[in-house]
């Protein structure tokens, strides 16, 4: 049974940096890319990141890029997202979610986390 | 990478069908298959519901079914239940390999 368990939110004022962790199990990590998808309180899904399977390609949404960093350990069966110069707009509750492609990318996915929430506040 | 653009609420009573949109532009729905639509209960996080515009994931119902015609893909949900009210959010790749949700619409039953 795939299960992916998030952890690292927490508060963080505006311009302060936090690192999100994904730890996967049931299935064979390294074998799926993975991704990040937030969601702020009472508002629509916002596709953050992708990282393929063997970590060589990586993705990201214009509102992150070049302050969010996807990576992958696949000993860990983990994967992180390391977030700089947080904005109030970064807030939300992050997932992490696999994709459904088995070494090839197919950009949907049915194996969501519970989230984790990050709150960027002064 | 503007969202896609989806209806804020559509509403049908129980049996019927109910059909809402999701558009987008020629560098996302309108450029490939990779229509995806996904439907998420409050508190609970998202269930895929349709992939690669019109498939749908094992265990998934019949009743729920996608298409699309040029930048423009549809759900329908046939046979509205009451365990049908939800939020339903589309998604898209896009040209620059990102993926790109729509705004959600909300599906009440009467």
């Amino acid at each position: 049974q795939v299960q992916l368990v998030e952890s690292g939110g927490g508060v963080v004022q505006p311009g302060g940096s936090l690192r999100l962790s994904c730890a996967a199990s049931g299935f064979t990590f390294s074998n799926y890319g993975m991704h990040w998808v937030r969601q702020a309180p009472g508002k629509g899904l916002d596709w953050v990141a992708i990282i393929s399977y063997d970590g060589s390609r990586e993705h990201y949404a214009d509102s992150v890029k070049g302050r969010f960093t996807i990576s992958r350990d696949n000993s860990k069966n983990t994967v992180y997202l390391q977030m700089k110069s947080l904005r109030l707009e970064d807030s939300a509750l992050y997932y992490c979610a696999r994709d459904w492609g088995e070494k090839q990318l197919e950009y949907y996915f049915d194996d969501w986390g519970q989230g984790t929430l990050v709150t960027v506040s002064s | 990478q503007s969202a896609l653009t989806q209806p804020a609420s559509v509403s049908g009573s129980p049996g019927q069908s109910i059909t809402f949109s999701c558009i987008g532009t020629s560098s996302d729905v309108g450029g490939y298959t990779y229509v995806s639509w996904y439907q998420q209960h409050p508190g609970k996080a998202p269930k895929l519901m349709i992939y690669d515009v019109n498939n749908r994931p094992s265990g998934v119902s019949n009743r729920f079914s996608g298409s699309k015609s040029g930048s423009t893909a549809s759900l329908t949900i046939s046979g509205l239940r009451a365990e049908d009210e939800a939020d339903y959010y589309c998604s898209s790749y896009t040209t620059s390999s990102t993926l790109v949700f729509g705004t959600g619409t909300k599906v009440t039953v009467l």
